[in-house]
């Protein structure tokens, strides 16, 4: 119940294209969804996070679209850049718990020029 | 920005030594500290939540008198490896969470090699 699915593993777009990458979980209580962009040898880095009080939240070309009822969140990458290849990261979270991330398997997405 | 330091960035250890990772949090008091494991090509993995003035909550499965962990402090705490094996080596992060608000920030990660 603590695990956060993430899908696909990998990921392959072109240039100006958009990379999708979907999340599922099962714990109802979680009540903070980031998802974290990470380069070969650095640490994570936040994108975009929400809060399931909001079906949608966009950042520039970063957009994730939440779905409490099937307990599923998405990240929308648009006009992918090869400067987006990275590894990328769903997690999820209680406040309660100050934060304690559960992650995602991770998806390594490749922006083709 | 808030930003969460790690020293060292990378260590090579001989096997049966112990090594230290500190994980600061620069401008802001991180009343909670994470550690996470990540080895190559997979996910990041809990290993234990500090609470500063407190001992460190470990998940299941991580031995706790093999990754001592320690948060004296409201901007410092540390990761010690001890008896270190060829099998621990990895890529450590920490992050943390406290003062800053509702967020919470990574390290840039040690690399750890046992040899």
């Amino acid at each position: 119940q603590q695990q956060v699915k993430q899908s696909p593993q990998s990921l392959i777009v072109q240039k100006g294209g958009i990379s999708i990458i979907n999340c599922a979980y099962e714990n109802t209580a979680f009540d903070y969804f980031p998802w974290y962009q990470q380069f070969p040898g650095k640490g994570p880095a936040l994108l975009i996070a929400i809060r399931p009080d909001v079906s949608e939240k966009k950042e520039g070309r970063f957009t994730i679209s939440f779905n409490k009822s099937a307990k599923q969140f998405s990240l929308h990458i648009m006009d992918s850049q090869p400067g987006d290849s990275a590894t990328y990261f769903c997690a999820a979270s209680w406040v309660d718990s100050s934060y304690k991330l559960i992650f995602g398997s991770g998806t390594r997405l490749l922006v083709r020029p | 920005g808030a930003v969460v330091s790690q020293h060292p960035s990378w260590v090579i250890c001989k096997s049966g030594t112990s090594v230290k990772i500190e994980c600061r949090s620069l401008d802001f008091q991180a009343t909670t500290m994470f550690w996470y494991r990540q080895f190559p090509k997979q996910s990041l993995m809990l290993m234990a939540t500090s609470n500063e003035g407190s001992k460190a909550t470990y998940e299941q499965g991580v031995e706790k008198d093999k990754f001592l962990i320690n948060h004296a402090s409201l901007t410092l705490s540390t990761l010690t490896v001890t008896s270190a094996h060829p099998e621990d080596s990895s890529f450590y992060i920490c992050s943390a969470s406290g003062s800053i608000g509702n967020t919470i920030y990574f390290g840039e990660g040690s690399w750890l090699t046992v040899v």
